[in-house]
């Protein structure tokens, strides 16, 4: 079976720009997570979404939004980079949603802002 | 959210057993202990979960102490490959928002 497959690999975005991110779960997986991953630090979390719903939302500004699709594939969207945004960005999906069900997280997308 | 505290890096010798501790005093009963780890530009790969009781399965064992503050997560036979970052997380209902630390670095030596 794939598992998580995330596009672009790679991203180079000019300060101001906007990039939308894409993910695909493992099939049969409804919830989708969103994390970005600074270098030299751990995985800070994003958004959760569930059948289509968001159910969680890190500490990050509203520039930061994302959406989940009746397949079950998701979009992260960035407006408004900023050369911090620079980082790789993960997805992750799980079987269900809750505290008993593992992430299985994609390669991620580098993107750097410039 | 229930914090974690692990040792920011470990070395192993290839063949033996590498024995990662966490500490997470704060856990609340219902919480699971999750460990992954994450080799250099690549996602975090899951490893294990438990909420009370000892659990194994093909790549690890991990012993969570009975009062739940602290577990160990067990690589029964280190090799080269296992070389990564490994980070214990607690998971927080209900938006399984998982909080990442700054993981452990093991180095698994020849």
């Amino acid at each position: 079976d794939a598992g998580v497959t995330q596009s672009p690999t790679h991203l180079i975005k000019t300060r101001g720009q906007q990039v939308t991110l894409r993910c695909s779960p493992i099939s049969g997986h409804k919830s989708v997570s969103w994390y970005q991953q600074v270098l030299g630090q751990g995985p800070q979390f994003i958004f959760q979404y569930y059948e289509k719903e968001e159910r969680g939302r890190g500490n990050f500004p509203d520039r930061f939004s994302a959406r989940q699709f009746p397949n079950y594939s998701s979009e992260l969207n960035v407006n408004a980079l900023l050369l911090g945004d620079s980082a790789l960005y993960l997805c992750a999906s799980s079987l269900l949603g809750g505290k008993n069900s593992p992430l299985h997280f994609g390669n991620g997308t580098r993107l750097t802002v410039t | 959210d229930a914090k974690t505290t692990q040792p920011p890096s470990m070395d192993c010798a290839e063949g033996r057993a590498a024995n990662l501790p966490c500490n997470h005093s704060t856990i609340s009963g219902n919480e699971y202990v999750y460990w992954y780890r994450q080799i250099h530009s690549q996602g975090p790969q899951y490893i294990i979960h438990g909420l009370k009781n000892n659990e194994t399965n093909e790549m690890a064992s991990l012993i969570i102490t009975e009062d739940r503050k602290s577990s160990t997560l067990i690589l029964p036979h280190a090799t080269l490959r296992d070389t990564a970052v490994y980070y214990c997380i607690v998971r927080v209902e209900p938006a399984g928002k998982s909080t990442f630390g700054d993981g452990t670095t093991l180095t698994v030596k020849p």
